[in-house]
């Protein structure tokens, strides 16, 4: 079945300009994820969506970035004003409500984007 | 805790032998973990969990044992072959529903 997809694959911008990354997540997932990971780093996390419930913000760095998940499914995370610093992969997840397999909070992680600001 | 800022550990084996991957983890009410491996150039994917009322589970090839005495997770790899080199993160469950929160990650290199 289709995974979580994300787009774009890559990203390249100037600093100053604003981005938009896109994930849909897998259909019937309730729960959303957005990770950023450097180079050779690990996973950083940045916001958390659960449903209709408010999300977990607690992870994004500063007031330039921001996410929304519209009707429970994909979700865009903007990024303001990037800076160098800004330039990682972005990765989603999604994760379903109810225990599959006995895996209840198992992420399903899609490719990723690659951002890059000159 | 977060890894942001930090380069991985790296632990190099031969093809043949078996591998262990080290987590500590922090927060006493975890109750489930996971193992993910991430390939070069992709996203993680899920190897093996555990609940905190277990102390060891078995899959192909793989075991996690929990030490929750000293809040220590690993992850053993029998028989390290090639396509096992990979950044291997351990992830906890630490509050609300579903989210979990990731370790630094362990980049393993297995030499031929």
């Amino acid at each position: 079945g289709a995974g979580v997809s994300q787009s774009p694959s890559n990203k390249v911008t100037e600093k100053g300009k604003d981005v938009e990354l896109r994930c849909d997540p897998i259909s019937g997932h309730t729960a959303l994820y957005w990770y950023r990971q450097s180079l050779g780093q690990g996973l950083e996390f940045l916001i958390y969506f659960q449903g209709n419930s408010a999300p977990d913000k607690s992870g994004l760095p500063s007031d330039r970035f921001s996410a929304e998940r519209t009707g429970g499914s994909v979700s865009t995370l903007t990024i303001q004003r990037t800076q160098q610093e800004d330039s990682a992969v972005y990765l989603c997840a999604s994760s379903p409500r109810s225990v599959v397999d006995g895996r209840r909070s198992e992420q399903f992680f899609g490719p990723g984007t690659r951002l890059t600001v000159l | 805790g977060e890894s942001v800022g930090l380069h991985l550990p790296t632990l190099s084996v031969q093809e043949g032998d078996n591998s262990i991957i080290n987590c500590a983890y922090s927060n006493s009410a975890s109750d489930y973990f996971i193992w993910y491996k991430q390939e070069s150039g992709k996203g993680p994917q899920f190897i093996i969990d555990i609940r905190s009322n277990m102390d060891k589970r078995q899959g192909q090839r793989v075991t996690v044992l929990l030490n929750k005495t000293v809040k220590h997770l690993s992850l053993q790899i029998a028989a390290t072959q090639p396509g096992d080199s990979a950044v291997y993160f351990c992830a906890e469950r630490t509050g609300g529903y579903q989210k979990v929160t990731f370790g630094i990650g362990t980049k393993l290199q297995v030499i031929p």
